[in-house]
């Protein structure tokens, strides 16, 4: 079946520090990927979509200085946030698209102190 | 651009009950809708999907009807059990905003009382 996996699951950085998050499709060829993030109030916000060979389209209110995407080939791609103050806390979910249905991730818990 | 609406913010019920989540949505184009359901500490799972007018999609007893003309995807369950207890997301994708875009709506918490 199609999987996607995250990694770390949680993290905790100082504020002002960076960190780096995976995510890996498995049993499937993603065609895409794309970043979200769920705030503690449970609503989702596109960060990002990512295409292999294609550049990345980032939505409004978020950049690529601030979370730099790499997006190397069809089962991974990594998202850092940079610089992490409290309003990035929240669950980072990505999304791999097989065909129509896109395949969530458990998410990586990020905690600014 | 699209949005989707959920009205209810949380839904309580008790086993065998009957269900319906509401869920409007609006968009520019022809969107594939979708219904999401999301357990403490995992990644939303996809329930089911229909992307044309009338077209029913189901999923573990879960259905919801596409439906053009009201804009809507309203979820039901004819008889729900403590394990359905989670969060659940309406969401849709439209191919003029690029068919990778999901727009979820706000989540509506299902809580099963045995």
């Amino acid at each position: 079946g199609a999987l996607v996996y995250q990694y770390p699951r949680r993290t905790i950085c100082k504020s002002g520090t960076s960190m780096r998050m995976e995510c890996q499709a498995v049993g499937f060829q993603a065609t895409s990927v794309a970043w979200y993030r769920q705030s503690p109030q449970k609503t989702f916000e596109l960060i990002a979509l990512s295409t292999v060979n294609s550049a990345i389209k980032y939505e409004q209110n978020f950049t690529q200085e601030k979370f730099p995407i790499s997006h190397p080939n069809l089962s991974f791609s990594s998202m850092t946030v940079l610089n992490a103050y409290l309003e990035d806390r929240g669950l980072y979910l990505c999304g791999a698209r097989a065909r129509v249905e896109q395949y969530f991730g458990p998410g990586t818990r990020l905690t600014v102190l | 651009g699209d949005s989707v609406t959920q009205t209810e913010g949380q839904v309580a019920l008790s086993e065998e009950d009957f269900l319906t989540i509401h869920c409007n949505y609006s968009a520019s184009g022809y969107p594939t809708l979708f219904w999401y359901v999301q357990y403490p500490g995992e990644g939303p799972q996809l329930l089911f999907r229909a992307s044309r007018d009338k077209e029913k999609g189901s999923s573990r007893g879960f259905e919801a009807t596409y439906d053009k003309g009201t804009t809507s995807f309203h979820l039901r369950k004819a008889s729900v059990q403590e394990s359905d207890s989670a969060v659940y997301y309406c969401a849709l994708s439209d191919y003029t905003e690029g068919a990778d875009r999901l727009t979820f709506g706000k989540g509506t918490q299902l809580i099963i009382q045995p």
